[in-house]
């Protein structure tokens, strides 16, 4: 399987720090993906990164990807209190079907 | 920002019933699919349709769950005869070209009692 897996699983931040997660996943990807989902509802697409790609940033959000160790991870810089959502990373391979890990869980903290 | 619709957002219906869960892709794209989860779960790959036939499918779809294009807009995927454990999130995605560009709907909570 060349599912993601994320890390920490939850993650607890006061508002302002940085949050970061990590995504490690198992075969060749051509590309990676981030995304966010509040409690319950649906999936918001956050960044791509292809496989030729090191790095990319939008807005508060940067993007690392490895792939020598097949990892990935996600900064969120300067959280905000609306940042509390659940972040998954989902892997996209050749049959163009997303592979998503369980998630990590940020709450940032007023 | 075009969107992908599904509707309804939620349904509850009785196990054994059929149902229908209905999806309006981005007008666009071509490449449209079906994810699946269950509360607190990973989302989970379901069917993935494309020039009008099933291009993908995993161990979970199987043969109680279809999907159609019945027109040019929608995109569905029916359930012959709910189970419990078929109470979920399902997501409808539609893609302009396969893995990029991914856009999904909000989901319809699907609950069988």
């Amino acid at each position: 399987s060349q599912q993601g897996e994320e890390d920490p699983q939850a993650l607890s931040i006061q508002e302002g720090e940085n949050a970061t997660m990590n995504c490690s996943y198992k075969t060749s990807i051509n590309n990676l993906q981030w995304y966010r989902q509040n409690s319950g509802r649906g999936l918001v697409h956050l960044i791509l990164i292809r496989s030729n790609e090191r790095e990319k940033h939008s807005g508060r959000l940067r993007v690392t990807l490895d792939t020598s160790k097949k990892s990935s991870s996600l900064l969120i810089t300067a959280s905000r209190a609306a940042d509390t959502a659940s972040y998954f990373c989902a892997t996209d391979a050749i049959d163009y079907k997303l592979s998503f890990g369980a998630g990590t869980t940020v709450t940032v903290r007023a | 920002e075009p969107e992908v619709t599904q509707t309804p957002s939620h349904q509850v219906t009785q196990m054994g019933q059929e149902v229908i869960l209905r999806c309006v892709p981005i007008s666009n794209h071509l490449y449209f699919y079906w994810y699946r989860q269950i509360l607190g779960q990973k989302v989970e790959f379901l069917v993935s349709f494309y020039n009008n036939e099933i291009s993908e499918k995993s161990e979970i779809f199987d043969d109680q769950f279809s999907v159609e294009r019945p027109d040019g807009s929608n995109f569905t995927l029916k359930i012959r005869s709910t189970k419990l454990e078929d109470s979920a999130m399902y997501f409808c995605a539609s893609s302009e070209t396969g893995g990029f560009g991914y856009t999904f709907g909000s989901g319809t909570r699907l609950t069988v009692v």
